[in-house]
């Protein structure tokens, strides 16, 4: 199975900006693999932010946003919020199947 | 607003089955997609598999070929996720979540929390 590698933990002030990144063991990471972002928090169901690349929902606040950094996926935050302390996943899709990353706890300190 | 209320939680013994479902609020199937996730303590996120509400057409990850089955029953706005032949590894909370067609993910179970042990 493919891996999917994101940053195991970062930490950010209030107020900064942060970015997360999503890499793919198979080369670089496209449009085509629709790069989901998803947000959960200790003991809660994971709720989606961000889906193909950078397209955000109706709840998604505004300082999250999505791209395509050299061949990885990125979530960057800006303006980081202390409620936003949580692990933060993404998630690939191959050929009909989809892998998650590893996940990346971000504390805000 | 879409909500999906799921089953709860469920002890099983070694080699027993488990089935888990996934209503869609107002008895309306709002998918055309939904998939199955699971989450093994401290672990991360396992995408499980796939179903297309309309045909029922599904797909399976390779880790659990053989004994995972993922059905629905459209009158019942309900899928179902059934896996076989329990181990202690399939303890984890199980989610359903819908995708909406081309990598549009969106709504999320709450999550069902099955453990295996004897």
């Amino acid at each position: 199975q493919t891996v999917v590698t994101q940053e195991p933990s970062l930490t950010v002030s209030p107020g900064g900006t942060v970015t997360l990144t999503c890499a793919s063991a198979t080369g670089a990471v496209t449009s085509g693999h629709h790069p989901t972002w998803f947000q959960q928090k200790p003991g809660q169901a994971p709720r989606t932010l961000i889906y193909n690349t950078n397209n955000k929902h109706s709840w998604t606040p505004a300082r999250f946003s999505g791209s395509l950094l050299g061949d990885k996926a990125a979530l960057t935050l800006s303006g980081v919020q202390p409620e936003d302390e949580a692990e933060y996943s993404c998630l690939l899709y191959y050929s009909g199947t989809w892998v998650f990353g590893g996940g990346t706890k971000l504390t805000v300190l | 607003q879409v909500q999906f209320v799921q089953s709860g939680a469920e002890v099983r013994e070694p080699g027993a089955s488990v089935k888990v479902s996934c209503k869609a609020s107002g008895n309306t199937f709002p998918a055309p997609g939904l998939h199955w996730v699971r989450q093994a303590p401290g672990q991360r996120l396992e995408w499980m598999g796939w179903i297309d509400v309309t045909n029922a057409n599904t797909k399976y990850s390779q880790n659990f070929q053989g004994r995972l089955a993922i059905i629905r029953d459209t009158s019942a706005s309900t899928a179902y996720m059934e896996l076989s032949s329990l181990t202690s590894e399939d303890t984890a909370v199980y989610y359903c979540a819908r995708e909406q067609g081309g990598g549009l993910w969106d709504y999320w179970g709450q999550g069902s929390l099955v453990s295996v042990s004897s």
